[in-house]
């Protein structure tokens, strides 16, 4: 079945850079677009990044952009999210997610970590 | 991009009906039929129960159910079972190109 598996997290000092994976199988990642999505601790979701399926068109939420860039490697069934410059608020598990027919995210990964701590 | 507004809590007992809003604006939840609803437990990933305002996956129980008025959407569950207990998160579309999730609601079932 359908799964994603994200990786990357972990402990970060602020200002500093941090890149998460998350690989693709079940479903075939070229034919559809993909998200980013990150929960802080105690906290609601909140959405940060889409790229579409052939990873040309990009958008971002206000709160990231200029500091993270979503991307993927189709031939890997991968999706990426380069965060640069990250913030203490940054500090949350961060999720991937399958866009279903561009209207909702239907398949999520299991989340990863990311600590923004000096 | 505000967060959509959801009531930070409901409740219920076993066998009762509950029903959770989600508000937003006409550059979103009003605009679109792109209104979906998502349930997490702790320490879980979300998981999606209702898309395009009122339908449901394949194989999600049809206690659940999705509706739309205005700028107002809103989830039904009906028929409380105590796994239902969760913080459920709405989300919509927007005219910007991207997405908003609702503060999300916790749910417990007495």
């Amino acid at each position: 079945q359908a799964q994603l598996v994200e990786s990357g997290g972990g402990v970060v000092q602020p200002g500093r850079s941090l890149r998460l994976s998350c690989v693709a199988s079940g479903f075939t990642f070229s034919s559809f677009g993909m998200y980013w999505v990150r929960q802080a601790p105690g906290k609601g979701l909140e959405w940060l990044a889409v790229v579409s399926l052939d990873g040309t068109n990009k958008y971002y939420a206000d709160s990231v952009k200029g500091r993270f860039t979503i991307s993927r490697d189709n031939s890997r069934d991968t999706l990426l999210l380069q965060m640069n410059s990250v913030r203490v608020e940054d500090t949350a598990v961060y999720y991937c997610a399958k866009d279903r027919h561009n209207d909702a995210f239907d398949i999520w990964g299991q989340g990863t970590m990311v600590t923004v701590s000096s | 991009q505000s967060a959509l507004t959801q009531p930070a809590s409901v409740s219920g007992s076993p066998g009762q009906s509950i029903t959770i809003s989600c508000t937003g604006t006409s550059s979103d939840v009003g605009g679109y039929d792109y209104v979906a609803w998502y349930q997490q437990h702790p320490g879980k990933a979300p998981k999606l129960i209702i898309y395009r305002v009122s339908e449901r996956p394949s194989g999600l129980s049809d206690r659940f159910s999705g509706s739309k008025s205005g700028n107002t959407a809103s989830l039904t569950i009906s028929g409380l079972q105590a796994d239902d207990e969760a913080h459920y998160y709405c989300s919509s579309y927007t005219s910007s190109s991207t997405w908003v999730f609702g503060g999300g609601t916790e749910l417990t079932v007495l």
